[in-house]
């Protein structure tokens, strides 16, 4: 099937630094990709939809100057955590979608990104 | 709004049948999808259903979809080990603009 690649799989960083991860498709392109926050023992929560070319979508509670989201081609799309602070720490993951709409979601291996 | 809703966990003896079942809000749903999540690592697509079957297998897999009552339901026959994961239910409505929206997840844990 279609692999997404994350990196860097982990990352420790010291408030107040800006953190990159990138969303890379490898054997497809993908119009649309999803970005996701996952809390210990919790369930994924969509933090933003980032559309190729344009402006990404956020989720309402989603600080759009605190993640932003870059979608500058068809197979690759990162988030930078600005500014990050513990509350910050979290695992991160990607996902892209093939085709249409209601294509199928293929998913990275996540970054787990830890604020000291 | 959109919700699906899992039970937290289940524990089954190796070599057991498990049932793990999901319910849903959205009537638009079109593609149901199970996920594994193992620790520390992203998704595994396990298998989907799209809205207007009732059955799907696959290999060990059986997923069952009562769309009267919103259930989805998946079935693992001969539980191993190595199916010791947490297993995600998720939908894609056309109501939450083909948004992915997921349950909590069900923590699967295997017993000898």
């Amino acid at each position: 099937g279609a692999v997404v690649s994350q990196h860097p799989s982990w990352v420790i960083c010291k408030s107040g630094t800006s953190v990159k991860i990138e969303c890379r498709s490898l054997d497809f392109q993908a119009t649309t990709m999803f970005w996701y926050r996952q809390f210990p023992k919790q369930s994924l929560m969509l933090m933003a939809t980032s559309n190729e070319g344009s402006k990404a979508t956020y989720e309402q509670g989603v600080e759009k100057d605190k993640f932003l989201i870059n979608h500058a081609s068809l197979t690759l799309s990162t988030l930078t955590v600005t500014s990050a602070h513990p509350e910050d720490s979290s695992f991160y993951i990607c996902s892209a979608r093939v085709g249409s709409k209601t294509g199928e979601l293929f998913f990275g291996e996540g970054s787990r990104l830890t604020v000291l | 709004g959109e919700d699906v809703e899992q039970s937290l966990f289940l524990s089954v003896r190796e070599g057991d049948s498990s049932v793990i079942n999901c319910t849903y809000t959205d009537s638009s749903s079109t593609y149901l999808y199970w996920y594994k999540q193992e620790p520390g690592a992203g998704l595994q697509l396990l298998t989907y259903i799209f809205s207007n079957m009732d059955m799907k297998q696959d290999q060990r897999l059986t997923v069952l979809l009562n769309k009267k009552d919103k259930h989805l339901s998946l079935r693992i026959a001969d539980t191993q080990t190595g199916d010791s994961a947490i297993y995600f239910c998720a939908e894609i409505a056309y109501s939450s603009a083909s948004k992915i929206i997921f349950g909590s997840g069900t923590r699967l844990s295997i017993r000898p």
